[in-house]
């Protein structure tokens, strides 16, 4: 079965990092291009970050220089490192399969459930 | 504030059909056959219902079709059904170099 399965959320204070986890099952991690996509309480979606099949990454103006998209094709497993956490970037954050691996149709076949992140003082 | 307008809420009734809007520019719905849909019910993950204006994924029922015109895209239900009640968002490709932009949600309840 084809799931997607992330962790790592939690609640920390602004300047803080976090480190997000989501667990590819039923494909290879490496064989399709991942986003990470976050909504915050109450606004639509947001795109923060892909990594295409061929490792190549790129990051939201918002989140450029403080994010970071990788993947362990050992553990089958996308991240998303989070440094310099803002109280802005409080949000629930999903990991997604675009449905082209090269992003052109702006549209995503498998969502996981997301983990919420909570940046408070 | 989402770069594509959704209605906050619609609402019908067993058996009916409703529409819902999304409005964007010509630099994202507007220009390209690239919208899709996506249905959320509470704490799940989203599930695509339409892609590329009004292609369905294998398994999505023919109840739920899409459309566009202009610089808006929507999405019917026909035979709206209790188990239909969710959040419904879309996206678009956008010329701007976040490639996908989202509507911000309409909250679909089945009286």
């Amino acid at each position: 079965e084809v799931q997607l399965v992330e962790s790592g959320g939690g609640l920390i204070q602004p300047g803080g990092s976090l480190r997000l986890s989501c667990v590819v099952s039923g494909f290879t991690v490496s064989s399709k291009s991942m986003t990470w996509v976050r909504q915050a309480p109450g606004k639509g979606f947001e795109w923060v970050a892909i990594i295409y099949s061929v490792g190549s990454t790129y990051h939201a103006d918002s989140v450029e220089g403080r994010f970071t998209i990788s993947r362990d094709i050992s553990k089958n497993t996308l991240y998303l490192q989070m440094n310099s956490l803002r109280v802005g970037d409080t949000a629930r954050y999903y990991c997604a399969r675009p449905l082209s691996d090269d992003f052109s149709r702006a549209s995503f076949d498998i969502w996981g459930q997301g983990t919420m992140v909570t940046v408070s003082s | 504030q989402s770069a594509l307008t959704q209605p906050a809420s619609v609402s019908g009734s067993p058996g009916q059909s409703i529409t819902i809007s999304c409005t964007g520019t010509s630099s994202d719905i507007g220009g390209y056959n690239f919208v899709s849909w996506y249905q959320q019910h509470p704490d799940k993950a989203p599930k695509l219902l339409i892609y590329d204006v009004s292609n369905r994924p294998s398994g999505v029922s023919n109840r739920f079709s899409g459309s566009k015109s202009g610089n808006t895209a929507s999405l019917t239900i026909s035979g709206l059904q209790t188990e239909d009640e969710a959040d419904y968002f879309c996206a678009s490709y956008t010329i701007s170099n976040t490639h996908v932009v989202f509507g911000g949600g309409t909250k679909l309840t089945v009286l």
